[in-house]
């Protein structure tokens, strides 16, 4: 089974506004960790947050929040204030247990941000 | 502050050939390693990963392989390529405990 899904189309973002990129994920293990990564036509995979299954708050940096939705599984990204350079995939992902060596990935997010 | 090299950036090889892709990592010590592979259009598959010198674990079988001679540095490596190795090969470290990754700029390689 899938343990991370991302099932959104490309989307097309118009500069200055907020984008939420969905992630659903799948696992029986109470401990858990969420990553968002960013990866431009560079190819370069970028850390973006990080969300612990035992953290009582929102994941935020910057730009970036992570709406953490524990009973439904979901951990969907949002950038406010898009910019030009946010074009990009972006991908979910979940490491299992602590110290697990092992992230699950998902197939990703294009967003493309218009002037 | 820690950064990570791969090398080379771009591959072109033909079927059969031989195969090895370098990784080093600097400003940290003793990290966790990783060999990642990704598909056109798709996420990333972990192939390989190592807690340390000589320790290495295998995720996927496959005719490539992994190895970790030094502290910093991470080697995939193949005795024959198929057309089905070609994709992007991304390396990545941790700190010892597991937690974020960190990823190289990645290496493109076709098999012809």
């Amino acid at each position: 089974a899938q343990k991370i899904t991302q099932t959104q189309p490309g989307m097309f973002v118009q500069e200055k506004e907020a984008v939420t990129l969905d992630c659903t994920y799948d696992t029986s293990d109470p401990s858990y960790g969420l990553f968002w990564y960013k990866q431009p036509s560079s190819g370069e995979m970028i850390f973006l947050i990080y969300q612990g299954s035992y953290d009582q708050q929102n994941a935020t940096e910057g730009r970036y929040s992570l709406n953490f939705q524990k009973a439904r599984k979901s951990a969907n990204l949002v950038i406010s204030a898009s910019q030009l350079g946010d074009s990009a995939m972006y991908f979910c992902a979940m490491r299992e247990g602590r110290g697990n060596n092992r992230l699950a990935f998902g197939k990703g997010n294009q967003v493309v941000v218009i002037p | 502050s820690q950064t990570i090299h791969q090398w080379p950036a771009t591959l072109v090889q033909p079927v059969g050939s031989p195969l090895s892709l370098e990784c080093t990592v600097e400003g940290t010590s003793n990290p966790n390693l990783y060999w990642y592979r990704q598909a056109a259009g798709r996420g990333l598959q972990l192939l390989f990963y190592s807690v340390g010198i000589g320790q290495i674990s295998s995720e996927v079988p496959q005719n490539l392989s992994a190895s970790r001679p030094q502290d910093r540095q991470f080697i995939l490596s193949s005795k024959k390529l198929l057309l089905s190795d070609s994709g992007f090969y991304l390396c990545a470290w941790s700190g010892a405990r597991a937690d974020t990754q960190y990823f190289g700029p990645g290496t493109r390689l076709t098999v012809l």
